[in-house]
């Protein structure tokens, strides 16, 4: 089972500025099985991420994911207020689905 | 495209509960589905996923022999009989689309809002 170690934990940033979330896994994860997704408070997760860096349907383009092997990143070039949220990543592509522990990004 | 948990409630530990989902607005039998939970305050745990003909299925190691998942396409729905319920099975439980037919294995594309699930004496 591929352990899954998000950081920071927090991310106090402003509007406008960028923000860098890191995604480690416990081994190589094959063929960039690694999803992002971003919950709100009392919502659903709502996928943002697959393959390590390809946007879901609808996602704006400021929001970007990259690596490989064991280091992911999710980048939102410049933060909206409606990106202030808790993201989480996820490994797929083996019988046991495991999510990261869940960076929390908030308003400064 | 919609999923539409229920059956979430308050339980004793030890006790039982069956959660279903209904879906709608696409179809049913070309995905695999999963339940995913959420602790109180806590992150996302994957719990269980099935194929779409409900051949191939997976747990997460804590519900093993707990929990049992399964699905009928003629009725778009799918569930999870949990029984020997335990006070950390307390969670928020989403019903979760996988993009693929041929099994769990993938990201989840589309989430229901979720049934909650109070285990307690």
């Amino acid at each position: 089972e591929i352990v899954l170690t998000q950081s920071p934990g927090t991310l106090s940033l402003s509007p406008g500025e960028r923000a860098t979330l890191s995604c480690r896994a416990s081994q190589s994860v094959s063929t960039s099985y690694l999803a992002w997704y971003q919950q709100k408070p009392g919502q659903a997760p709502r996928l943002l991420i697959y393959g390590a860096s390809n946007r879901a349907t609808a996602i704006p383009d400021r929001f970007s994911g990259g690596g490989s092997g064991t280091d992911f990143t999710l980048t939102i070039s410049r933060l909206e207020p409606e990106d202030f949220a808790v993201y989480y990543c996820q490994h797929y592509g083996s019988s046991v689905l495991t999510f990261g522990g869940g960076t929390k990004v908030e308003i400064k | 495209v919609q999923l539409v948990e229920s059956g979430g409630g308050v339980v004793r530990p030890g006790g039982s509960l069956r959660l279903s989902c209904a879906a709608s607005g696409f179809t049913f039998d070309d995905h695999g589905m999963s339940w995913v939970r959420q602790a109180p305050g806590k992150g996302l745990e994957w719990v269980s996923g099935i194929n779409w003909q409900g051949g191939s299925t997976g747990y997460v190691d804590s519900v093993k022999g707990r929990f049992t998942i399964s699905r009928d396409n003629a009725r778009n729905s799918l569930y999870l009989q949990m029984n020997s319920l335990r006070a950390e099975d307390t969670a928020l439980y989403f019903c979760t689309r996988h993009p693929y037919a041929n099994g769990y294995y993938y990201y989840m594309d589309v989430w229901g809002k979720g049934t909650t699930v109070t285990v307690s004496s």
